[in-house]
């Protein structure tokens, strides 16, 4: 079975860091480009990053580049996404999930809170 | 980039009932790339259909996908209670990005 469980997520003051984990089970974790897509509070989903599956390549979205940065440990079957310079807006649910046209195993959400 | 915008933004129907959800986007789409994913309160979205029309492994044959260009369609042929929900579409772009609608949350008359 396909497992993805994150972790990491807080409360962080703006301007701070986090770094959140993805650990995935239940398949080959180096055959599958990954994700993370985040959903704040009472809104919709808003993709913000991706891998290759040998973590040759990454993507961002516009609102998180320069700021983020995701990376795996294909030895260890784990995402990261480590989180900086973060803003109010940046408040939400991460989700990890897996796949490339479209993502068919998503985890359960790691929540990001940013306040003072 | 390309702009998903759902339609209606809430769906008020009984079980039973017959559910239709659109999906248009602001530039034509390649049907290989659009999705729906169904959202329940307090879980992670689940892939429903992808390539437009396919559905992915465990989902019920009442659900089902259409369209092509810049027309979508997601319908629930029989509603059962567990359908109520949040349903996103999503399209795979240049660069390459992910891109979602803004969903359709379809509730109980």
């Amino acid at each position: 079975e396909v497992q993805l469980v994150e972790s990491g997520g807080g409360l962080v003051q703006p301007g701070g860091s986090l770094r959140l984990s993805c650990a995935a089970s239940g398949f080959t974790f180096s055959d599958y480009w990954m994700h993370w897509v985040r959903q704040a509070p009472g809104k919709g989903l808003v993709w913000v990053s991706r891998i290759y599956g040998d973590g040759s390549s990454t993507g961002y979205a516009d609102s998180v580049k320069g700021r983020f940065t995701i990376s795996r440990d294909n030895a260890k079957n784990t995402l990261y996404l480590q989180v900086s310079s973060l803003r109010a807006e940046d408040t939400a649910v991460y989700y990890c999930a897996r796949g490339k046209l479209s993502f068919d195993s998503w985890g359960q959400g790691t929540l990001v809170t940013v306040s003072s | 980039e390309i702009v998903l915008t759902q339609s209606p933004g809430t769906l008020s129907l009984s079980p039973g009932e017959r559910a239709t959800l659109s999906c248009r986007a602001s530039q034509s789409v390649s049907s290989r790339y659009l999705a729906w994913y169904q959202q329940k309160p307090g879980q992670a979205p689940r892939l429903l259909i992808y390539g437009a029309s396919s559905r992915a492994t465990g989902i019920p044959d009442r659900f089902s996908g259409s369209g092509s260009g810049t027309d979508f369609t997601l319908t629930i042929s029989r509603l059962e209670p567990e359908d109520f929900a949040v349903y996103y579409c999503q399209q795979y772009g240049t660069s390459p990005t992910w891109t979602f609608g803004q969903g359709t949350k379809v509730e109980i008359k």
